[in-house]
C-alpha cells in the first residue's frame, strides 16, 4: 500500500533553533499533504495544506512565518518549525492524499515528536 | 458541539471479547474514515466507507448514511488491538478531514 516516510521520529532541540520535519511518499506520487499538530489525549488539528509547486495553505491562527511548509516535489513535502520555542513541543504528523482524488484515501506518517527545551 | 462525536472515550476489555466503537457525525460526507493509533503516535488508516460494511480480518466497520453513524467492531479481541481509534469524516468539496476526539481501547490478556 502507500507509505508516507516521516523523519525524524523524534527530535529535541534547544530554543531558538529551527527543526525540518521531512515527509516522503515511498511508492505514490503526494499531490496534495496535510500537516497535523497533535497535543496530548487530543485530536489530530489541521495545520496546513501543501499543494506540490504552489504555496501552502494556513489555518486560521498557524503562524506561517513560524511553520515555513515547502512541497517542492511529488515525493516530499517538509515542514521547518522556525525558531522554535518550549510551546511549540508537540506531536507533528504529515498525511497525503493517495492520488489525484479523494476517493483513493489518504496515509499517514509516522509522525514526528519535538521537544523545545 | 462537536461535528463528529465518538464514544466510548475509553474502553477496556477482556482479551476475546467483542468489542465496538461508535461515531456519529452531524455534517454531509463523501466518505468516513476509521484510522488506528498506536502509543507511538504512528496512525494506520483502516477503513474507508461510502456506504455499507467492510471488513478486514477481525475488523468490520459499518456507515448508516442516513442516521449519519458508523461503527467499528473488533472480534476476539487481542492486547496488540490496544490503540486510539479515530473516526474521520470527509466532506464534500474539500480534502480535509474533521477528526473525532478518539476513543482509547485496552485490551487486558
Amino acid at each position: 500500500g502507500a507509505v508516507v516516510s516521516q523523519h525524524p521520529s523524534w527530535v529535541i532541540c534547544k530554543s531558538g533553533t529551527s527543526v525540518k520535519i521531512e515527509c516522503r511518499s515511498l511508492d505514490f506520487q503526494a499531490t496534495t499533504m496535510f500537516w497535523y499538530r497533535q497535543f496530548p489525549k487530543q485530536s489530530l488539528m489541521l495545520m496546513a495544506t501543501s499543494n506540490e509547486g504552489s504555496k501552502a495553505t494556513y489555518e486560521q491562527g498557524v503562524e506561517k512565518d513560524k511553520f515555513l511548509i515547502n512541497h517542492a516535489s511529488l515525493t516530499l513535502s517538509t515542514l521547518t518549525v522556525t525558531s522554535a520555542h518550549p510551546e511549540d513541543s508537540s506531536f507533528y504528523i504529515c498525511s497525503a492524499r493517495v492520488g489525484r482524488d479523494w476517493y483513493y484515501g489518504y496515509t499517514f506518517g509516522s509522525g514526528t515528536r519535538l521537544t523545545v527545551v | 458541539k462537536n461535528e463528529v462525536e465518538q464514544s466510548p472515550q475509553n474502553l477496556t476489555a477482556q482479551e476475546g471479547e467483542f468489542i465496538t466503537i461508535n461515531c456519529s457525525y452531524s455534517v454531509g460526507i463523501s466518505a468516513l474514515h476509521w484510522l488506528q493509533q498506536h502509543p507511538g503516535g504512528g496512525i494506520v488508516s483502516l477503513f474507508m466507507l461510502s456506504s455499507g460494511k467492510k471488513k478486514h480480518g477481525r475488523l468490520i466497520a459499518t456507515i448508516n448514511i442516513q442516521e449519519k453513524h458508523s461503527s467499528l467492531h473488533i472480534t476476539a479481541s487481542h492486547p496488540r488491538d490496544s490503540a486510539v481509534y479515530i473516526c474521520a469524516v470527509k466532506p464534500p468539496n474539500t480534502d480535509k478531514l474533521i477528526f473525532g476526539t478518539g476513543t482509547r481501547l485496552q485490551v487486558f490478556p
